[in-house]
């Protein structure tokens, strides 16, 4: 199975401030990259499909680039409700696996 | 917007059964694929089970011949049968719909409920 490693494993970051989020794949995945954003007890939410297709109803400041092995989640400029861990999926091949996620936390 | 909702979640023995249950606030019949996800303690997010509308079905190795996707569209409510339950299926399991499933490439999930905790102990 294709193996996703994520990292940083923690961001600590104040708010207004860019975050930075990679996504590395162990076999290329061509542009079949998905981010989701999870918060404690909430459902996962979607935000970027296919490397940088964004969701219905995600603002601009989140954007998605890479194909192949090599991705990033990039948050232009975070907002209070920003704070929360974000996971990368592969959907390439079976099974779909998950990244094991970035936990972006208030500096 | 459809609402997903999980229930059927407890503690049970090891080598014992639950059975998941999914239902929407909206009309999730339409939706053509859908699965479970889930999450053990301190652990990522792993993708169980997809149930097609052809109704081919899909599973983990770490669970295959032991969990059943079904769905049953009169009642607007897709299951996941969990036998011979072990220690390491403690989790919160999620159901999505699964979306962009097309030609050998596999789908994401959107939307997904907030869970349903299981406990093997």
């Amino acid at each position: 199975e294709i193996v996703l490693t994520q990292s940083p494993a923690t961001l600590s970051l104040s708010p207004g401030e860019r975050a930075t989020l990679s996504c590395r794949a162990s076999h290329s995945v061509d542009d079949f990259l998905v981010w989701y954003q999870h918060k404690p007890g909430q459902a996962p939410r979607l935000l970027i499909y296919d490397a940088s297709n964004r969701a219905i109803g995600i603002p601009a400041r989140f954007s998605g680039s890479g194909s192949g092995t090599d991705f990033t989640l990039t948050i232009s400029s975070l907002e209070p409700g920003d704070f929360a861990v974000y996971y990368c999926q592969q959907r390439r091949s079976w099974p779909p696996t998950f990244g094991q996620g970035t936990k972006v936390e208030i500096k | 917007d459809v609402r997903l909702v999980e229930t059927g979640g407890g503690l049970v023995q090891p080598g014992g059964s639950l059975r998941l249950s999914c239902g929407g606030s909206g009309f999730i019949t339409n939706f053509k694929y859908m699965a479970w996800v889930r999450q053990a303690p301190g652990e990522g997010l792993e993708c169980v089970s997809i149930i097609y509308s052809d109704g081919s079905t899909y599973y983990a190795d770490s669970v295959k011949g032991r969990f059943t996707i079904s769905r049953d569209s009169s009642e607007n409510t897709v299951y996941l049968q969990m036998n011979s339950l072990r220690g390491e299926d403690t989790a919160v399991y999620h159901c999505a719909r699964a979306v962009g499933a097309r030609g050998g490439v596999w789908p994401w999930f959107d939307p997904w409920g907030q869970g349903t905790p299981v406990t093997v102990s």
